[in-house]
C-alpha cells in the first residue's frame, strides 16, 4: 500500500511556465519534507512543513501544508530548466521509535529551454 | 558542517557475490543512520536503519544486512548477491529532528 501518492507522475512544461504538483496521503502525518533528486545523485532537502496549513516560500518554490496535515503541494512559478529533475514528497508519523520517512513516488519534472 | 561519503560510487558485481557498501558521515555526533534502495529512479525503500552504535533495525526482509562499527560509520553487506538487489543504495543521516533527513550520492549497483 502506497501512503504517500504523488501526481503528477511526469510533467514537461516550457521554460516560463507555472506549474504544480500534489502529494496526498489518507494519513496524517506530523511532518512532511519535499526534495529534488537528479540523475545520479541523492535526494537534496528543500522544506520541511510540520504545521497544518503552513506556507514556505524558497525563491521560486512555494509548498503549503494541508490543513488537516494529509496532503501537500509545491507550485514553481516561472519554471527554469534548472529547476529539472525528481521531486519527492516524504511524510513523518511520529510515535515512540519513530524513524522512518515515508516516501511517494516521485513527480519527474522536464523544463524545456 | 555535516557531509556524508559512500563508497564506492558505481558497483558492478555478478551474481552470488559478496556485497560491502560503506557509508560515513563528518561533522555530527551519535547520529541516525539509514540505508535506502531507490529501483528505477522512484520512490526510496527503507532498508535499515541504526540510533546508534551496534544498534540495527531491518524494515525489508532479504539477503541484505548492516552493521554500524562506530558512531559515524554504516556498512551494508551481503553475502550473495542477486539479480534484483541492482538498484541505487542511498545513505542517510539525521539528528533532531529524526524526520529532516540528509543523504549521501549514492552507489550504483548492477548485478549482473
Amino acid at each position: 500500500t502506497q501512503l504517500l501518492e504523488q501526481s503528477p507522475q511526469f510533467l514537461s512544461i516550457q521554460e516560463g511556465e507555472n506549474l504544480t504538483v500534489y502529494c496526498n496521503s489518507s494519513s496524517v502525518f506530523s511532518s512532511l519534507q519535499w526534495y529534488r533528486q537528479e540523475p545520479g545523485e541523492g535526494p537534496v532537502l528543500l522544506v520541511t512543513v510540520v504545521t497544518g496549513g503552513e506556507v514556505k516560500k524558497l525563491k521560486r518554490l512555494t509548498f503549503q501544508f494541508g490543513d488537516a496535515r494529509k496532503d501537500s503541494s509545491l507550485h514553481i512559478t516561472a519554471a527554469q530548466p534548472g529547476d529539472t529533475g525528481l521531486y519527492l514528497c516524504a511524510g513523518f508519523l511520529s510515535g515512540a521509535g519513530s524513524y522512518q520517512l515515508t516516501f511517494g513516488k516521485g513527480t519527474k519534472l522536464s523544463v524545456i529551454p | 558542517s555535516q557531509t556524508i561519503h559512500q563508497w564506492p560510487a558505481t558497483l558492478v558485481q555478478p551474481v552470488g557475490s559478496p556485497l560491502s557498501l560503506e557509508c560515513t558521515v563528518e561533522g555530527t555526533s551519535n547520529p541516525n543512520l539509514y540505508w535506502y534502495r531507490q529501483a528505477a529512479g522512484r520512490g526510496l525503500q527503507l532498508l535499515f536503519y541504526s540510533v546508534g552504535i551496534g544498534q540495527i533495525s531491518s524494515e525489508v526482509p532479504q539477503n541484505l544486512s548492516a552493521s554500524r562499527p562506530q558512531d559515524r560509520q554504516f556498512i551494508l553487506s551481503s553475502k550473495k548477491l542477486l539479480l534484483s538487489d541492482s538498484g541505487f543504495y542511498l545513505c542517510a543521516w539525521s539528528v533532531q529532528p529524526a524526520y529532516e533527513q540528509y543523504f549521501g550520492p549514492g552507489t550504483r549497483l548492477t548485478v549482473t
